[in-house]
């Protein structure tokens, strides 16, 4: 099983801000098989990012994905009110799909 | 546009059962498999397991075997996840989500409490 680790657990900013949240592997996501979402408080996730770096349809282009292998980034160019939430890693390049523990962007 | 919907939360007792429903719109069921995913509180989610939605064939996640079923009503573009034997652990938030790879749609979510 793939293992995700995200850091940091928690990463305390301001509304204009950019943010940067890693995910590590365990071992390589061949073909980049990598998604990030968004979950806010009694909300399911949100898709944010496919394929390491696709926005899913209608997400703004203030969020980016890079990384290959085992490692992973997802970067919020400039918070808006709106992006603090959690977010979380998943990868499907294997049985089982697995996400990270997740990281907390907070308000500062 | 693709819309999943989920049934209500359910109050159960330790050894009940629940069945959760999870009903597709806005696009061809059969196109996708169907994911089921777990969020203990104050989780991460947890993948379960998925569904094809063409054959029915499911594929469970380890530690989801046994007590979990997913199943399908294809007539009405639904799929189920019955959990049997429900023990306080069980209590979560269950969610459906599409797609065999990344997980594009997703239900609101199930609550389900287990509590005597």
């Amino acid at each position: 099983e793939i293992v995700l680790t995200q850091s940091p657990g928690t990463l305390s900013l301001s509304a204009g801000d950019r943010a940067t949240l890693s995910c590590r592997a365990s071992q390589s996501v061949s073909s980049s098989y990598l998604a990030w979402y968004q979950q806010k408080p009694g909300q399911a996730p949100r898709l944010l990012i496919y394929d390491a770096s696709n926005r899913a349809t209608g997400i703004p282009d203030r969020f980016s994905g890079s990384g290959s292998g085992t490692d992973f980034t997802l970067t919020i160019s400039r918070l808006e009110p709106e992006d603090f939430a959690v977010y979380y890693c998943q990868q499907y390049d294997s049985l089982p799909r697995t996400f990270g523990q997740g990281t907390k962007v907070e308000i500062k | 546009q693709a819309q999943l919907v989920q049934s209500g939360s359910e109050l159960k007792k330790p050894g009940a059962s629940v069945k959760v429903s999870c009903k597709a719109s806005g696009y061809t069921f059969t196109s996708y498999f169907m994911n089921w995913v777990r969020q203990a509180p104050g989780q991460g989610p947890e993948w379960m397991g998925c569904i094809n939605t063409k054959t029915g064939n499911p594929t469970y996640a380890q530690g989801f075997t046994g007590r979990f079923v997913f199943s399908l009503d294809t007539s009405v573009s639904t799929a189920y996840l019955q959990i049997s034997s429900l023990k306080a652990e069980d209590t979560a938030v269950y969610y459906c989500a599409r797609y065999y790879y990344y997980m594009d749609v997703w239900g609101k979510g199930t609550t389900v409490t287990v509590s005597s």
